[in-house]
């Protein structure tokens, strides 16, 4: 197991409305990065914070976004849901500027249906 | 983009033996770190080798080596003496050097029979 923990574990919403998902970085990690993943995909990146900004964004529309907090803990926020953003979505958080290879730990993830 | 393939959806290994997971990579860079991740049904991602990229040789974590071939873009993952415990997907990731962003395979489903 990882230090990094998810809530909730899982969540239904309608379609349009708006939801929250929390994660709590590794002890240490300064980092954190989000993904979606369907159902019998890989994870696909969404973006990454690193001290409280946006670091990096994959192929997703601004209705998602994102925060970090001082404690490196993240949330993640999709406005305007939509049947297609019914997945697990993953949390990882690493430590940048170790000179390493900057692997990521993941959470357990957030299933999410979207009715 | 990067993009990285798995060509194995499924694979199955009797428990005791050996067996390989393919994974093949597309990039221009040289310079890159490669992962494999295993997700059990519990579905939480566990970190089980990573390789660098300007590291000739390949990487080994008790039963778990890798078969790093730059030249042809190709990270093969070995598992050595399978576990019922080894039963999950597995996924290969890259990451640039020079960036944040990891892309994954679809990952192979590994079946571990008694």
């Amino acid at each position: 197991e990882t230090g990094v923990t998810q809530s909730p574990t899982h969540l239904i919403k309608t379609r349009g409305q708006q939801v929250t998902l929390r994660c709590s970085s590794q002890s240490g990690h300064n980092t954190v990065s989000w993904y979606q993943q369907a159902l019998g995909q890989g994870p696909q990146f969404i973006f990454q914070y690193y001290r409280e900004e946006e670091n990096g964004r994959g192929n997703f529309p601004p209705r998602f976004s994102g925060l970090q907090f001082p404690n490196y803990s993240s949330e993640l926020n999709v406005n305007a849901l939509e049947l297609d953003d019914s997945a697990l979505y993953l949390c990882a958080s690493s430590f940048h500027g170790g000179g390493a290879s900057e692997t990521q730990y993941f959470g357990p993830g957030t299933r999410l249906l979207v009715l | 983009a990067q993009t990285v393939t798995q060509s194995q959806p499924e694979m199955s290994v009797q428990e005791a033996e050996t067996v390989t997971l393919s994974c093949t990579y597309d990039t221009s860079e040289s310079d890159y770190y490669l992962f494999w991740y295993k997700q059990p049904p519990s579905r939480q991602m566990i970190l089980v080798i990573r390789q660098e990229a300007y590291k000739q040789q390949n990487a080994t974590e008790n039963r778990f080596s890798v078969n790093f071939q730059k030249a042809a873009k190709s990270f093969s993952l070995k598992i050595s003496d399978s576990q019922l415990g080894d039963a999950a997907m597995y996924f290969c990731a890259y990451r640039s050097a020079f960036g944040n962003q990891f892309y994954f395979g679809t990952g192979t489903s590994l079946t571990v029979i008694p």
